[in-house]
């Protein structure tokens, strides 16, 4: 059973530019989550998804957003990169909220220059 | 609200000595907490998870951890330290209903050969 894809593994871009990073998690979970990690701030929570709909959010400015497919396939958008914004993107995937088991993909490690 | 604080974000143990790393909650609903464990560049592995069955739970790599309710403790242990066990690891808390998971800063484990 195939884990946690996350596309591109790096990536790196400049101030002010746009990035949209991927995550496809495992077949038959619906639910996705993202997290930033970085050494001054550890793991903090974006957003998560389910069946395509934003059901939680954390405490992030509106260069942040998401979205989920029908497929489950989600994607995260980050615009007018700041150099604050380089970090270690991580999505992670559930099948239900009943027997929570969040499974991480290994991330996008972004650099903003 | 709930959050997890990690006391002592460096470890260091010998090849073969018990591991103790401590891990305390704050949540106002019965908590889920969880142990990952990351290797550099890597995404997060789940170790083990408590989610209100069996107070003492048994994770991978000979892991264990004991839900302590009078003492909001989740701590994790195992009885000898293998070189392997070098990485960092993160307790984190959710909750029933939750969509999310609250991280603590982590500790990084060092074992000396």
């Amino acid at each position: 059973k195939a884990g946690v894809t996350q596309t591109p593994r790096y990536l790196i871009k400049t101030r002010g530019q746009q990035v949209t990073l991927s995550c496809s998690p495992i077949s038959g979970h619906r639910s996705v989550s993202w997290y930033q990690q970085t050494p001054g701030q550890g793991l903090q929570f974006l957003f998560e998804y389910f069946s395509e709909t934003q059901r939680n959010k954390g405490n992030f400015p509106g260069r942040f957003s998401g979205r989920q497919f029908s497929n489950s396939r989600s994607e995260m958008n980050v615009s007018t990169l700041e150099l604050g914004d380089s970090a270690l993107y991580l999505c992670a995937s559930s099948l239900s909220q009943s027997e929570p088991r969040y499974t991480f993909g290994s991330g996008t490690r972004l650099t903003v220059v | 609200a709930q959050s997890v604080t990690q006391l002592g974000s460096h470890v260091s143990v010998s090849e073969g000595a018990l591991v103790l790393l401590r891990c305390n909650y704050s949540s106002s609903v019965p908590p889920y907490l969880f142990w990952y464990v990351q290797y550099p560049n890597q995404g997060l592995q789940l170790l083990l998870k408590y989610t209100s069955a069996a107070t003492l739970v048994k994770g991978i790599n000979g892991f264990e951890a004991e839900f302590k309710k009078s003492e909001t403790s989740f701590h994790l242990t195992k009885p000898s330290a293998h070189m392997s066990d070098a990485a960092e690891y993160f307790c984190a808390v959710s909750g029933p209903g939750a969509n999310n998971l609250f991280f603590g800063t982590g500790t990084r484990l060092t074992v000396i050969p």
